[in-house]
């Protein structure tokens, strides 16, 4: 049973352009969390996904960050215009039901923006 | 608002000795709550859960929790830890809606 995949696993990107960051769930898993770990700092929650519905984006920068989870195929976390301070490790994780489940980890998008 | 507070930000330990980790979390009901080892460059992965019953959980690794609802703790522990154990440990509380929050994080050396 593959665990959760994220890819790329290291992306860099120049100040202003977009990335998009990719997270397969584990099989089953229906739902998806995005979470952010920012140099020198903890994991912080961004946003919580199912299948064609964002359920809770109270972590999401108002600006600029966008996710979706559609129907068919993996979530996408996708950064518009991206700035020095976005630099940071993206972390997917799932889990198989609501609460009371664990969230399993995938490894990580390392975002560097130049 | 929940939060989870993980005091030591650095922990040096020697290979074979005892270590404990420590976790305080504020919520306002019985919260579910986790552990979480960090290697470097690497992602997350699950050491051990509480959700309710016996305070003492086993995890894998040879990690055990102790989960005391009057200190709102839940301190991590092992015996004898192992030069593979040197890593970034993440103490997470999972209230209502899902989301983790996590503490800062402890990161362990191990001496040889």
């Amino acid at each position: 049973n593959a665990g959760v995949m994220q890819n790329p696993r290291h992306l860099v990107r120049r100040r202003g352009q977009e990335a998009r960051l990719r997270c397969s769930p584990m099989k089953g898993h229906s739902h998806v969390y995005w979470y952010r770990q920012l140099p020198e700092e903890g994991l912080k929650f961004m946003v919580y996904l199912q299948k064609e519905n964002i359920i809770d984006e109270s972590g999401m920068p108002k600006e600029r960050f966008s996710a979706e989870f559609p129907k068919e195929g993996p979530s996408i976390l996708r950064i518009q215009q991206v700035v020095r301070g976005d630099s940071a490790a993206y972390f997917c994780a799932s889990s198989l039901i609501r609460e009371a489940y664990e969230q399993y980890f995938g490894p990580g998008t390392r975002l560097t923006v130049t | 608002a929940q939060s989870v507070t993980q005091p030591d930000i650095h922990i040096t330990v020697s290979e074979g000795a005892s270590l404990e980790l420590r976790c305080n979390y504020s919520y306002g009901a019985t919260p579910y709550l986790f552990w979480y080892v960090q290697s470097p460059g690497q992602g997350l992965q699950l050491l051990l859960k509480y959700f309710s019953g016996d305070t003492l959980v086993q995890g894998i690794k040879g990690f055990e929790a102790e989960f005391k609802r009057s200190q709102s703790s839940f301190n991590l522990r092992k015996p004898s830890v192992h030069w593979s154990d040197a890593a970034e440990y993440f103490c997470a509380l999972q209230a209502a809606g899902n989301k983790l929050t996590f503490g800062g994080g402890t990161r362990v050396l191990v001496k040889p």
